[in-house]
C-alpha cells in the first residue's frame, strides 16, 4: 500500500464550478501538506502549504488538512480553463531544509480538465 | 520560469547505456533534490544533496549515482539503463533555513527514453 493515495482521475468539469481534490494518507509523522500544479511538459510548482490540520485560502484555492482522518483536500472555486493541469498533493514529517530526513512523498496526481 | 535548470530536455538511448542529467540550482539555493516521475509510480524521491554532501536518500537504484559539485550544480548518473528507466527526471533545489519549511522550486525536467 502506498503512503499516499491520490484519484488518478481524469477529471473534467465545467467552468465555473467548484473541484474538490484529495489525497489520503497512512504515515502519521506527516505534518506539512501541499499541493503542487503541474502543466504539461513542466515541473511541478507549488501552490499550497500547510501544516498540521486546518484551512488555508489563498484566492480561489482552499487546502484542508484533517489529520484526525489522514485526509487532505484542495478546492478550487470559480474554475477556469488555465486551472487545467495536474494536482499533486505532498507531504513531509519534517519541514524541508530543516537537515532532517528531506523526503517529500507525492501523491500520483490528480488529472484535471476544465471544459470552457 | 523556477530558475532551475536542467540539461538536457530530451535524451533517448538504448539499453545498457549510461548517461549524466544535469541540474543547476537557482541562485543561492544549497539544497537540490532528485526526482523520478513515471505514470504509475507518479513523483518519486531519489535523493537529497546539501552543499555538495548527500544529505538523504529515497528509492534510488544502486545503478543510480549522483553528486553535487562546489559550484553547487549538481549531476544524476543513470547506467545499466533499462526500458524501465524511462521517465521523466526532475531536479528541485531549496535554501536552507532550519525549523522553517522551505519551498522546493523544481526544474523544466529531462525527459529519458530507453530504447
Amino acid at each position: 500500500q502506498k503512503e499516499v493515495e491520490q484519484d488518478p482521475g481524469p477529471l473534467s468539469v465545467p467552468e465555473g464550478a467548484i473541484v474538490s481534490l484529495n489525497c489520503t494518507y497512512s504515515n502519521s509523522a506527516f505534518q506539512y501538506f501541499m499541493w503542487y500544479r503541474q502543466y504539461s511538459r513542466k515541473g511541478p510548482e507549488l501552490l499550497m502549504y500547510t501544516y498540521s490540520s486546518g484551512n488555508k485560502e489563498d484566492g480561489r484555492f482552499t487546502a484542508q488538512v484533517d489529520k484526525s482522518s489522514k485526509y487532505i483536500s484542495l478546492f478550487i472555486r470559480d474554475s477556469q480553463p488555465s486551472d487545467s493541469a495536474t494536482y499533486l498533493c505532498a507531504m513531509s514529517a519534517l519541514p524541508i531544509g530543516s537537515f532532517g530526513n528531506e523526503k517529500l512523498t507525492f501523491g500520483t496526481g490528480t488529472r484535471l480538465t476544465i471544459i470552457p | 520560469d523556477s530558475g532551475v535548470t536542467q540539461t538536457p530536455k530530451h535524451l533517448i538511448t538504448a539499453t545498457g547505456q549510461r548517461v549524466t542529467l544535469r541540474c543547476s540550482p537557482r541562485s543561492g539555493d544549497l539544497s537540490v533534490y532528485w526526482y523520478q516521475q513515471s505514470l504509475d509510480q507518479g513523483l518519486q524521491f531519489l535523493i537529497q544533496y546539501y552543499n555538495g554532501e548527500e544529505r538523504a536518500k529515497g528509492n534510488i537504484l544502486e545503478r543510480f549515482s549522483a553528486q553535487q559539485f562546489p559550484d553547487l550544480h549538481s549531476e544524476l548518473n543513470l547506467s545499466s539503463l533499462e526500458l524501465g528507466d524511462s521517465a521523466l527526471y526532475f531536479c528541485a533545489s531549496s535554501v536552507v533555513e532550519t525549523s522553517f519549511y522551505n519551498e522546493q522550486f523544481f526544474g523544466p525536467g529531462t525527459r529519458l527514453t530507453v530504447l
